[in-house]
């Protein structure tokens, strides 16, 4: 069966240090893979999507960036974090084809930037 | 863009009563699914509709997408306190392969014992 790995689940990091977070997949190969950022009164925001290894498009102009070194990992990374970069991030995952199947998220990081 | 506007925001109940959420987008829905979060936690998936008019049911939890389709509605029957949550709508755009899903605000559920 399918399961989705995220971590760290928390992480207090200080305002200009770097990030990296992590996501995997096991189970199935070439999956899409998402970052999603849930803040306060916005909702889940869509900020990363990739349909293949190295193949990575950006939602929102931000702080951020992400990579997908390999078939089922996304590594979403800031080289300075902002205050604003504090939120839930969510990484999700679905079989790559036509539309139907369903979107499986991560148990999420909780980010505070201090 | 796709924006889906959830009502209520938030929701209290006494247990055993019934609720419906309600999810509107402002453009065709082309398919849309239905989450429930904890606080701080991950969203789990409770049910997807395709079909205008298509009905679904999960144990005491029932998800429509109107004819239209460009309304959906979560009704709870008899709720519970593990029914407490968050609630969440989401909706894929039109065609393409990367199936980006835009999700509402979601509605907070508070159910009282």
């Amino acid at each position: 069966s399918q399961t989705i790995h995220q971590w760290p689940a928390t992480l207090v990091q200080p305002v200009g240090s770097p990030l990296s977070l992590e996501c995997t997949v096991e189970g199935t190969s070439n999956p899409n893979l998402y970052w999603y950022r849930q803040a306060a009164g916005r909702g889940l925001q869509l900020l990363f999507y990739s349909v293949g290894i190295g193949q990575i498009s950006s939602e929102v102009p931000q702080n951020l960036s992400a990579s997908r070194p390999q078939d089922r990992q996304f590594i979403l990374s800031s080289k300075k974090l902002l205050l604003s970069d504090s939120g839930f991030y969510l990484c999700a995952w679905r079989t790559a084809g036509t539309g139907g199947e369903k979107l499986f998220f991560g148990s999420g990081t909780q980010l505070s930037v201090l | 863009s796709q924006e889906l506007e959830q009502s209520p925001q938030s929701l209290i109940v006494q247990e055993g009563k019934n609720l419906t959420i309600n999810c509107t987008s402002s453009k065709t829905l082309y398919g849309l699914y239905w989450y429930k979060q904890k606080y701080g936690e991950g969203l789990i998936f409770l049910m997807m509709l395709q079909k205008g008019g298509e009905e679904k049911s999960h144990e005491k939890i029932t998800a429509k997408l109107d004819e239209k389709k460009q309304q959906s509605s979560l009704h709870i029957t008899a709720s519970q306190p593990s029914h407490a949550g968050i609630y969440l709508c989401g909706a894929p755009g039109a065609g393409g392969s990367n199936y980006k899903l835009t999700f509402g605000k979601g509605t907070l559920l508070t159910v009282n014992p």
